[in-house]
């Protein structure tokens, strides 16, 4: 059973605007979140993570909230740029576990 | 410096074959994780190692599958048998530290082994 769900398989947003990728998960012993980004033929690379004592983690053009109450997580990206196209993963774990439990991923396209 | 290296990266094996994927992680790198990522779908884990020792393998699918880091560094994972269900990327990453440390794994490209 898919324990982190991405409900979006793709996405486009025009250079400029904001792209908001979703993000839900069932596991409420889930404390831990990540995404990653990945380019094709590349492996997977960490953007920004939260732990579950924040509901928010800005890093420059990125922004990860979480929604405890609603187990649900989505990452902002503002200003949206080409170079941003690619698919993003969410993740999460316990952190008593050394497991990952990744999403279906979400392929960004950002149009010019 | 270098990152994680993973080879070969594209593998075609007849059903039935055995395979052995490696994996080089960052030096240094204490955990070593190995990950399935089927077609359109995100990474499972399958294996996760601190050092030498195999603390994890709940995510190996079967006993065909066989994962191996005898001097704490270099990873192999060994299909044996191979069947189709057992095409997908093989992901390998590395963590300075355990996941309760440190949660930032670095993932390789991958390899891509396709059963025919």
């Amino acid at each position: 059973d898919q324990q982190v769900k991405q409900n979006s398989p793709s996405l486009s947003v025009q250079e400029g605007r904001i792209s908001i990728l979703n993000c839900d998960y069932t596991n409420s012993m889930f404390d831990y979140f990540l995404w990653y980004k990945k380019y094709p033929a590349e492996g997977p690379t960490f953007l920004i993570s939260i732990s579950s004592i924040k509901d928010k983690n800005e890093d420059g053009r990125f922004t990860v909230f979480l929604n405890k109450s609603a187990k649900h997580l989505s990452l902002h990206i503002v200003p949206s740029q080409p170079g941003d196209s690619a698919v993003y993963f969410c993740a999460a774990s316990e952190v008593v576990s050394n497991q990952f439990y990744f999403g279906t991923g979400t392929s960004l396209t950002v149009i010019p | 410096g270098a990152g994680v290296s993973q080879s070969p990266r594209y593998k075609v094996a007849k059903r039935g074959q055995d395979v052995a994927l490696r994996c080089d992680p960052i030096s240094g790198h204490v955990s070593l994780f190995w990950y399935q990522q089927a077609l359109g779908q995100g990474p499972e884990f399958l294996t996760y190692f601190q050092n030498e020792a195999q603390l994890d393998k709940s995510g190996l699918p079967s006993d065909r599958f066989f994962a191996e880091r005898p001097e704490g560094s270099v990873s192999t994972l060994k299909i044996q048998r191979t069947q189709q269900e057992d095409s997908a990327v093989y992901l390998c990453a590395s963590s300075l530290w355990g996941l309760a440390i440190s949660y930032e794994q670095y993932f390789g490209p991958g390899t891509r082994l396709t059963v025919t």
